[in-house]
């Protein structure tokens, strides 16, 4: 969903589930994206990459995809811990050495 | 990895006080550093961009003469919120980006500063 006002869209999983984080970027021309994770009061934290001559890529228990033709990130994460609870940002490189980055999503584990 | 460091982490000031925020690359130089403003439970919105040697460069909507940022060497620019008021209060984030790689995939973010004004 989109964030609305004040709130961010929350997806609340069990541990151990697998959580699938949407995003949609808005700049076809954007060739490189991001998506972070920030904890409460801290700055993002990098997790994983992908260029856009890739349609998928893994890191160690999260998979990025992207869908260019409908300008559209996921951010798949397997196994999900209670300390994987943060909110998601996707980011993308519009192509003038800045980021734009999107309205987050809350993700929730409970034990 | 690569640290960026930022403080003070937090700042309580009177309304009509200056505040000066950093922003240090403490192992790499970075020639571009960018300025973020975060709002509670919304994203982050980039409002300027700083570049080592000449003046920062601001998004629409974003005064200068409120926020003014100097980044007089490699390792460090600074954010200064001039005559702050209660809607200036808001959480401060820089980010880095290392000079020896020419893409954002090495982009570095300091730990943040919320600024409340009174």
């Amino acid at each position: 969903g989109e964030s609305v006002g004040l709130h961010l869209p929350t997806l609340s999983v069990q541990e151990g589930d697998n959580s699938i984080i949407n995003c949609a970027y808005s700049n076809s021309a954007s060739d490189y994206f991001i998506w972070y994770k920030q904890e409460s009061g801290k700055g993002p934290q990098f997790i994983i990459d992908i260029r856009s001559n890739m349609d998928k890529r893994q890191g160690q228990r999260v998979t990025v995809l992207l869908n260019k033709t409908v300008k559209h990130l996921s951010l798949q994460i397997a196994a999900t811990q209670p300390g994987d609870s943060a909110v998601y940002f996707c980011a993308e490189d519009t192509g003038f050495q800045k980021l734009v980055f999107g309205t987050g999503t809350r993700l929730l584990v409970s034990p | 990895g690569a640290v960026v460091s930022q403080h003070p982490s937090r700042v309580i000031c009177k309304s009509g006080t200056s505040v000066k925020i950093e922003c240090r690359s403490l192992d790499f130089q970075a020639t571009t550093m960018f300025w973020y403003r975060q709002f509670p439970k919304q994203s982050l919105m980039l409002m300027a961009t700083s570049n080592e040697g000449s003046k920062a460069t601001y998004e629409q909507g974003v005064e200068k003469d409120k926020f003014l940022i100097n980044h007089a060497s490699l390792t460090l620019s600074t954010l200064t919120v001039a005559s702050a008021h209660p809607e200036d209060s808001s959480f401060y984030i820089c980010s880095a980006r290392d000079r020896g790689l020419v893409s954002n995939e090495k982009l570095f973010f300091g730990s943040g500063t919320q600024l409340s004004v009174l």
